[in-house]
């Protein structure tokens, strides 16, 4: 039971927008930084988003996250075929002592 | 270019010892933590610790504290993950993963563990 929640799922078809929710608590989303990864499948996990909505080199600016308070999200505008993938949430939190991630959502694109 | 290389996939027994091994080049390895990350088939990842490898320093996961260690060789820039006796439920792919401030932006390929009898 991971202490980040996120819907299991979320789909879309080609072009349009999709938001994946990441719910926390005070003592991980709502006083660390959130980062988000995608991992393709039967692939190793890739950093998307790190501090305050940065992307890494090489990470279209089609990806995009925010967060408000003990919650975050990722959003993808432009769907396109190749970003069917999990994609996770993850925060340090303070009171495990531990980096936690969420339980992750698989986008679909239909 | 900054590279994590894990050893190979393994299979083992259980109750057998086993530790696998995550290198390091491209960068100066004392200088980030490396983590371990465990992905249990078809499930999500689940951090495991971390050591920062200039001084081992070492730091585990509640759930993890006591099943592994967490382990590096600075000499030969490689963090190692290691079990004294596995079990069925320690079968799952093993990623480590390097520490820049806040987040993981690199990681190794993963590292295959099936534990059968």
């Amino acid at each position: 039971q991971s202490v980040l929640t996120q819907p299991p799922s979320a789909s879309g078809t080609p072009g349009q927008r999709v938001t994946i929710s990441c719910s926390g608590s005070s003592s991980n989303i709502g006083r660390n930084l959130v980062n988000w990864y995608q991992q393709l499948p039967g692939a190793a996990p890739k950093l998307l988003i790190h501090g305050y909505n940065q992307r890494p080199s090489g990470v279209p600016d089609r990806f995009s996250g925010s967060t408000s308070g003990t919650s975050a999200s990722l959003a993808i505008s432009g769907l396109q075929s190749e970003d069917e993938a999990d994609y996770y949430c993850a925060a340090w939190d303070g009171s495990l002592n531990s980096y936690v991630f969420g339980p992750g959502t698989k986008v679909i694109v239909l | 270019e900054v590279q994590l290389v894990q050893s190979g996939a393994e299979m083992k027994k259980p109750g057998e010892s086993l530790r696998i091994s995550c290198k390091g080049s491209g960068y100066s390895f004392t200088s980030n933590w490396i983590a371990w990350v465990r992905q249990v088939p078809g499930k999500g990842l689940e951090w495991m610790g971390i050591i920062y490898p200039s001084d081992s320093e070492t730091r585990y996961s509640p759930s993890f504290q006591g099943q592994v260690t967490i382990s590096a060789d600075k000499s030969v820039d490689t963090a190692y993950l290691q079990w004294s006796s596995l079990k069925a439920s320690d079968t799952a792919t093993y990623y480590c993963a390097r520490l820049a401030s806040d987040s993981y932006s690199y990681w190794g390929q993963g590292t295959l563990v099936t534990v059968s009898s």
